[in-house]
């Protein structure tokens, strides 16, 4: 069965320190990838999204970025934090780019 | 542009009656969708998905209704558990883009 793991589960950043979260996906192969944000009290952001190694698309111009160096690893990644990407951080995968996607269990940043 | 909207974000519902949550999409080029379902602090799991050739999916007590002339879909949760009580996400896409565009979400209380 397929399973996701995103990592920390939570962090606490000073803002202009780095950031780098990490997600990687069990039990299936070339699977599409995606990094989403909720803030609070708003919805899903999509945030990048990956169909292959070394392929990334950004959907949002901001200060983090985001690749893929195994078929099965994301991660975001930023040089500078501002307190405006405090969030819940999620990352996703599914097959073929349809059908249901499967989330991870997130990452909640605060940055202060 | 939000293209996907969940104009409610609230909604209470007693136990055992039903829940009904709206989603309304701009984008006439969707032709999946999906509603996931969140509990604070965890990522969203999938509920139930729709395809553009059908106008209603039914999975236990969820059914999900599309209405493509206006460009709306809902949810329907029969009867309404206390357990239902969380926010839902409902999320659209066209085929090969590989890209999920969600709502802002509505958060379902159930009261016992």
């Amino acid at each position: 069965s397929q399973t996701i793991h995103q990592w920390p589960a939570t962090l606490v950043q000073p803002v202009g320190s780095p950031l780098s979260l990490e997600c990687t996906v069990e039990g299936t192969s070339n699977p599409n990838l995606y990094w989403y944000r909720q803030a609070a009290g708003r919805g899903l952001q999509l945030l990048f999204y990956s169909v292959g190694i070394g392929q990334i698309s950004s959907e949002v111009p901001q200060n983090l970025s985001a690749s893929r160096p195994q078929d099965r690893q994301f991660i975001l990644s930023s040089k500078k934090l501002l307190l405006s990407d405090s969030g819940f951080y999620l990352c996703a995968w599914s097959v073929e780019g349809e059908g249901e996607q499967f989330f991870g269990p997130g990452t909640r940043l605060t940055v202060l | 542009d939000q293209q996907v909207k969940q104009n409610s974000p609230s909604l209470s519902v007693q136990e055992g009656r039903i829940s009904i949550l709206n989603c309304d999409y701009t984008n006439s080029m969707f032709d999946y969708f999906l509603w996931y379902k969140k509990y604070p602090a965890e990522g969203p799991t999938f509920l139930i998905s729709i395809s553009s050739i059908k106008d209603k999916n039914e999975d236990g007590r969820f059914t999900v209704f599309l209405n493509k002339s206006a460009k709306h879909l809902s949810l329907h949760i029969v009867p309404s558990q206390p357990g239902d009580s969380a926010v839902y996400f409902c999320a659209g896409t066209t085929s090969g883009t590989y890209k999920y565009i969600f709502g802002t979400g509505t958060r379902l209380k159930v009261l016992a």
